[in-house]
């Protein structure tokens, strides 16, 4: 079964330095995987997607992730933290065929930024 | 393009009463998700339809919780009767299709407050 850890729960950066949100993954064959993103009382939106193309998927807002099969990690990056990325943040892994494809998210990463 | 619509967006009932939220997805979008994301966590599946069938309701707690999407368009959650650990936000999602590399869009959600 796929399944997605967040290994952190709380991440806080200053504004201009780098963002590594850290996730590891477990699935039986090649995944799909996400990112979202969830600002306070609004919905969720997706920043990036991997689907067995390029490794490195480069998203929105800056964010890029990088997909290791030999690590079975899927890390999010931004080279500089701005404010308005405080937010929650969740990895999230495809599950099942072609005909369902339901997602199956992660715990989630708080990410505070300081001015 | 209209994203995902969802109503109510706020509603506090007390317990043992029943409650019903409405999801409108994106027009020609096949397959329709309810997702239940307690506080402090990821959003969890609880039902997926294809069209108007039901694909996974192995998580809808059925004693409790029924949804149905008449006409492969719009859906309903119903809870009744309902419990505290109820409280939740209930976020709608919808696909084009329920494939590799196809994306999500998720209404803004329900927050329901049980008490």
């Amino acid at each position: 079964a796929q399944s997605v850890t967040q290994l952190d729960s709380h991440v806080s950066v200053s504004e201009g330095t780098p963002v590594l949100l850290r996730c590891n993954y477990s699935s039986s064959y090649s995944p799909s995987l996400f990112w979202y993103v969830q600002h306070p009382n609004k919905g969720l939106q997706l920043l990036l997607k991997y689907t067995s193309a390029a490794t490195l998927v480069k998203g929105i807002n800056g964010f890029e992730a990088e997909f290791k099969k030999s690590e079975t990690s899927f890390h999010l990056t931004k080279p500089s933290a701005h404010m308005s990325d405080a937010a929650e943040y969740f990895c999230v892994v495809r599950h099942g065929s072609s005909n369902t494809g339901k997602l199956i998210f992660g715990q989630g990463t708080t990410l505070q930024v300081k001015p | 393009e209209a994203g995902v619509a969802q109503s109510p967006r706020y509603k506090i009932i007390e317990k043992r009463q029943s409650v019903a939220f409405w999801c409108n997805p994106i027009s020609g979008h096949a397959t329709l998700y309810w997702y239940q994301q307690i506080l402090g966590q990821g959003p969890k599946l609880l039902i997926q339809f294809q069209n108007n069938g039901v694909v996974d309701d192995s998580q809808l707690p059925k004693d409790r919780f029924s949804a149905e999407r008449l006409k492969g368009v719009d859906s309903t959650l119903k809870i009744q009767p309902a419990k505290l650990e109820d409280s939740a936000v209930y976020l709608c999602a919808s696909s084009l299709v329920a494939g590799q590399g196809y994306g999500y869009t998720f209404g803004s959600g329900t927050r329901l407050t049980v008490v």
